[in-house]
């Protein structure tokens, strides 16, 4: 069965370092999500693409985290520098992201996460 | 910001009885998604209901939607102590050119063999 590949699942990192993360969505899936989860909390969205583009990042601090999907497949997400609030799960997800009928419903596939621990 | 808010947080119950969980919303919604979390895990896809749909069920999950009062529940009949995990509600909002998904807070379900 196809699944969202993420990695590192786990990586700790010192304040003002930079880390990246890696996602791999399902084939096919058009729109690629990153969510970050803090603990006891559900995910909240940091960035939306939809093939190559970027379609929601409002809720991304942009003075530190930077994400892209140049080819409309993988993706990166980056925080540069650290921080120790960005202790989190951050969660990549896909969607099939295209019409399907009437309407377009958008069941996620979510890959099992990077768990970021800033020191 | 959290748009759901799950009642209640926390659930504690004993294997084979039944788990209901309340999930509240603010928008109007295209669609409301339940989603199961394992600790330390990605979260996995349970069931979809649409906006005009009042009902649905999928094996021993039964949810219900009412959009008047912005509500839906999750109930898993007979439960198992591997139902034990975080579920979470999220919504697909309608009308705003947005396709992400917002989720609520959670609850954290305990099913004691």
């Amino acid at each position: 069965e196809a699944e969202v590949a993420q990695s590192p699942r786990y990586k700790i990192t010192e304040k003002s370092q930079a880390v990246a993360f890696w996602c791999d969505p399902i084939s096919g899936h058009a729109t690629l999500y990153w969510y970050r989860q803090i603990l006891g909390q559900g995910p909240e969205l940091l960035v939306q693409f939809q093939d190559e583009s970027v379609v929601d990042d409002s809720q991304l601090p942009k003075d530190r985290f930077s994400a892209e999907r140049l080819k409309g497949v993988d993706s990166t997400l980056k925080i540069q520098p650290a921080e120790l609030g960005d202790s989190a799960m951050y969660l990549c997800a896909s969607s099939l992201g295209r019409l399907a009928g009437e309407k377009l419903y958008n069941e996620q596939f979510f890959g099992p996460g990077t768990r970021l621990t800033v020191l | 910001s959290q748009q759901g808010e799950e009642d209640p947080q926390a659930l504690s119950i004993q294997e084979g009885e039944n788990a209901t969980m309340n999930c509240s919303y603010k928008t109007s919604i295209n669609n409301l998604q339940w989603y199961r979390q394992n600790s330390g895990r990605g979260l996995v896809h349970l069931i979809l209901i649409r906006s005009n749909e009042r009902e649905k069920h999928s094996g021993r999950l039964r949810v219900t939607l009412d959009t008047s009062k912005k509500s839906s529940s999750l109930l898993i009949t007979a439960s198992r102590a591997a139902d034990t995990a975080s579920y979470f509600c999220a919504t697909d909002a309608s009308g705003t050119g947005r396709r992400a998904l917002t989720f609520g807070s959670g609850t954290r379900l305990q099913v004691q063999p």
